[in-house]
C-alpha cells in the first residue's frame, strides 16, 4: 500500500459546483499535512496547511480525521481557475520532515 | 528573490550519457530535495538534504547522485542516462526545523528525454 493516496479522478463538475477530495495516509505517526495545487506543466504550489481542527481559506476547506487516517479538501463555489491537479502531502514523525506525496487528483470545472 | 531557480528548462540525452540538473535557492533554506513526477505516479523523491554536507536517499534514488557544498546549490547528476529515467523533475527547498513550518518551494522543473 502507497504512504499517501489519492483519487486521481478527474473530478469534472459544473461551474458553481461543491466538490471534495479525499486522501489517506498510511503511516499513523504523520504529523503534518498540506494540500498543494499543481496547474498544467508548472510546479507545485502550496494550496494551504492542514491543522487538526480544520482551517478554511475562503472557498477551501480542509480537514484532519486522525482516526480513519485521511485528509479531505472541500471547494465550495468552484470557478474555472480551480481547473488544476491537487497534491496532498504528508510528512512523517521523526523522520527527515520531507514530505512525501499522493498521486494527485485532477480537477476539471467546466462552464 | 528568485526562490528555487532550476537549469537547464529541458534537456534531450542519448542513454549513457550523463548530465547534471543544477539548483539553487536565494532564501537561506536548510532543507534541499528532487523529486521526479511521471504521469499517473505523482512526484517521488530521489534525494534530499538537510543541510549542507548531509544528503540522503529518498524512494527512488537509483541512477542519480546529489552532493550539498553549499546552503544555495543543490545538483543533481546522472549518471548513465537511461531512458526510465525521461522524466520531469522538481527541485524543492523548505525551511527546515518544525514538520508543520516545513512547505516546500518549487523550482520550474526540468523536463528530461532519454532516447
Amino acid at each position: 500500500r502507497k504512504e499517501v493516496e489519492q483519487d486521481p479522478g478527474p473530478f469534472n463538475v459544473p461551474e458553481g459546483a461543491t466538490v471534495a477530495f479525499n486522501c489517506t495516509y498510511s503511516n499513523s505517526a504523520s504529523q503534518s499535512f498540506f494540500w498543494y495545487r499543481q496547474d498544467c506543466r508548472k510546479e507545485p504550489k502550496l494550496l494551504m496547511s492542514v491543522y487538526s481542527s480544520g482551517n478554511e481559506d475562503g472557498r477551501f476547506t480542509a480537514q484532519l480525521n486522525r482516526a480513519s487516517q485521511y485528509i479531505s479538501l472541500l471547494i465550495r463555489d468552484s470557478k474555472l481557475s480551480d481547473s488544476a491537479t491537487y497534491l496532498c502531502a504528508v510528512i512523517r514523525g521523526g523522520g527527515s520532515y520531507i514530505p512525501t506525496f499522493g498521486r494527485g487528483t485532477s480537477l476539471i470545472v467546466h462552464p | 528573490n528568485a526562490g528555487v531557480t532550476q537549469t537547464p528548462k529541458f534537456q534531450v540525452l542519448k542513454t549513457g550519457q550523463s548530465m547534471t540538473l543544477q539548483c539553487a535557492q536565494d532564501m537561506n533554506h536548510e532543507y534541499m530535495s528532487w523529486y521526479r513526477q511521471d504521469p499517473g505516479m505523482g512526484l517521488r523523491l530521489i534525494h534530499y538534504s538537510v543541510g549542507a554536507g548531509i544528503t540522503d536517499q529518498g524512494e527512488v534514488p537509483n541512477g542519480y547522485n546529489v552532493s550539498r557544498s553549499t546552503t544555495e546549490d543543490f545538483p543533481l547528476r546522472l549518471l548513465s542516462a537511461a531512458p526510465s529515467q525521461t522524466s520531469v523533475y522538481f527541485c524543492a527547498s523548505s525551511p527546515g526545523g518544525r514538520s508543520g513550518a516545513n512547505v516546500l518551494t518549487f523550482g520550474a522543473g526540468s523536463r528530461l528525454t532519454v532516447l
